[in-house]
């Protein structure tokens, strides 16, 4: 079974540039989050989609982030323009979502991003 | 406040030896405490899940263990070995409508030979 794709896996870019990731979640998973994981913390959900609805997004700073699932499958989120401390990992997991006790999530790689 | 924290921040230890991170938490529904492991470069790799019943879970040389009287987790690794060297980061679940994920800051493990 395939895991969490994303892409890239590094991107460095001025401030008030445009970045985007991608991700592709493991198929057949219905649940889709991305996570912001800053250096020396843990992650913290930005947003979190049940096939390609916002289920919540309640961290993600709408002024400059935005993400989509249009088809319920693969993801693109979206910062414009970036800030410095927007430098961090982002991290992409999808669950099955069919045991909500466990809802045993898997991560993908992550990107990188460095806002010089 | 959901919490998660975690200790000690950083650990270094000579390959072979045995050690103990610790975990404790303040959210509320709870629904499972998960451990993940974090190599350098990539995601989180799910080590152990324990609902509220489960008191100890192990996968090979790791074992957790649950007490959520105290809400306070372990994990413990046994003989350890170089590829331990990771970040481990403890994980509560709440059982809200989206049963989210509360993250700890990890606990960044260093074994030397």
């Amino acid at each position: 079974e395939a895991g969490v794709a994303q892409s890239p896996r590094y991107k460095i870019i001025e401030k008030r540039q445009s970045v985007a990731f991608w991700c592709n979640p493991i198929s057949g998973h219905a649940t889709l989050y991305w996570y912001q994981q800053i250096l020396g913390q843990g992650p913290k959900l930005l947003i979190q989609f049940q096939n390609n609805g916002v289920v919540d997004d309640s961290q993600l700073p709408k002024d400059r982030f935005s993400a989509e699932r249009l088809k319920g499958v693969d993801s693109t989120l979206k910062i414009q323009p970036a800030k410095l401390e927007d430098s961090a990992v982002y991290l992409c997991a999808s669950s099955a979502s069919r045991d909500h006790t466990y809802n045993e999530q898997f991560f993908g790689p992550g990107t990188r991003l460095t806002v010089l | 406040k959901n919490q998660v924290e975690q200790s000690p921040q950083s650990l270094i230890i000579l390959e072979g030896k045995n050690c103990t991170l610790q975990c404790n938490y303040t959210v509320s529904p709870f629904s499972n405490l998960r451990w993940y492991k974090q190599d350098t470069g990539r995601g989180p790799v799910s080590l152990t899940i324990m609902t509220f019943s489960e008191n100890t879970k192990s996968n090979g040389r790791y074992t957790a263990t649950l007490d959520a009287d105290t809400k306070q987790s372990s994990l413990h690794i046994t003989a350890s070995q170089l590829s331990d060297s990771a970040s481990y980061i403890c994980v509560v679940s709440s059982m809200d409508s989206s049963y989210k994920l509360i993250f700890g800051s990890g606990t960044r493990l260093l074994v030397r030979p």
